[in-house]
């Protein structure tokens, strides 16, 4: 297992384009998480998913951003209208889920410049 | 909700010992512990559930107050590959019941000189 992958890595778009980022977590790994982290901060929770279904959104989270994980194995993130704020590493997380042991492995992360 | 981290940064020199704190208004179900170099994902340590619970080994551990609203994470004798920044992830029941998510704080910047 390599863990976590995120791809891209980097993606640098212009103001009000729409980008899409995806998220590979460990198998076998029922639940995922979305982060958004800018400079000097922690990260900030976007969403999660339990298998396929997503069990919170961040009410900071406008419309134009949306997540899915179809299949219950990889996710993707999209952005609509991308604004010059969204600019940031977004860290995708996966657990096993177990019950009371939710140890969060991270991927590398896939970072956001938005001109 | 977001847990308190204290201090904001610490400088140390090696085998130095140093203590972060994480602090919540409320109780929690856990405490998370993470380390993230520079350009780099946040690298898990480990996490507290109990309260009044030690866990780690001898050169870091944390602790987790009865009250189960604090947190302490203890680095002795430190290493130069100690340094980056310190992540608390509280977790919280939310509504939702059994769905539960992370709250980070604002982190505490550790450097190790030689």
């Amino acid at each position: 297992d390599t863990g976590v992958s995120q791809n891209p890595r980097h993606k640098i778009t212009k103001r009000g384009q729409n980008v899409t980022f995806r998220c590979d977590p460990i198998s076998e790994h029922n639940r995922l998480y979305w982060y958004r982290q800018t400079l000097g901060q922690g990260p900030e929770f976007l969403t999660y998913f339990q298998n396929e279904a997503q069990l919170e959104k961040s009410r900071l989270l406008s419309d134009r951003f949306s997540a899915e994980r179809p299949k219950g194995s990889f996710s993707t993130l999209e952005i609509q209208r991308t604004e010059q704020g969204d600019s940031a590493m977004y860290l995708c997380a996966s657990s096993p889920g177990l019950a009371g042991d939710n140890e969060q492995f991270f991927g590398p992360g896939t970072r956001l410049t938005v001109l | 909700q977001q847990p308190v981290q204290s201090p904001q940064a610490v400088i140390l020199r090696e085998g130095e010992d140093a203590v972060i704190n994480c602090s919540s208004s409320k109780a929690l179900y856990s405490v998370h512990w993470y380390r993230q170099k520079h350009g780099e994902a946040p690298v898990f340590l480990m996490i507290l559930l109990k309260g009044g619970e030690q866990k780690g080994h001898e050169k870091i551990s944390a602790s987790f107050n009865e009250k189960k609203q604090q947190s302490s994470l203890y680095l002795t004798a430190s290493q130069l590959s100690y340094s980056g920044t310190y992540f608390c992830g509280t977790e919280v029941i939310t509504n939702a019941g059994n769905n539960r998510k992370l709250i980070w704080g604002l982190g505490t910047s550790l450097a190790v000189n030689p």
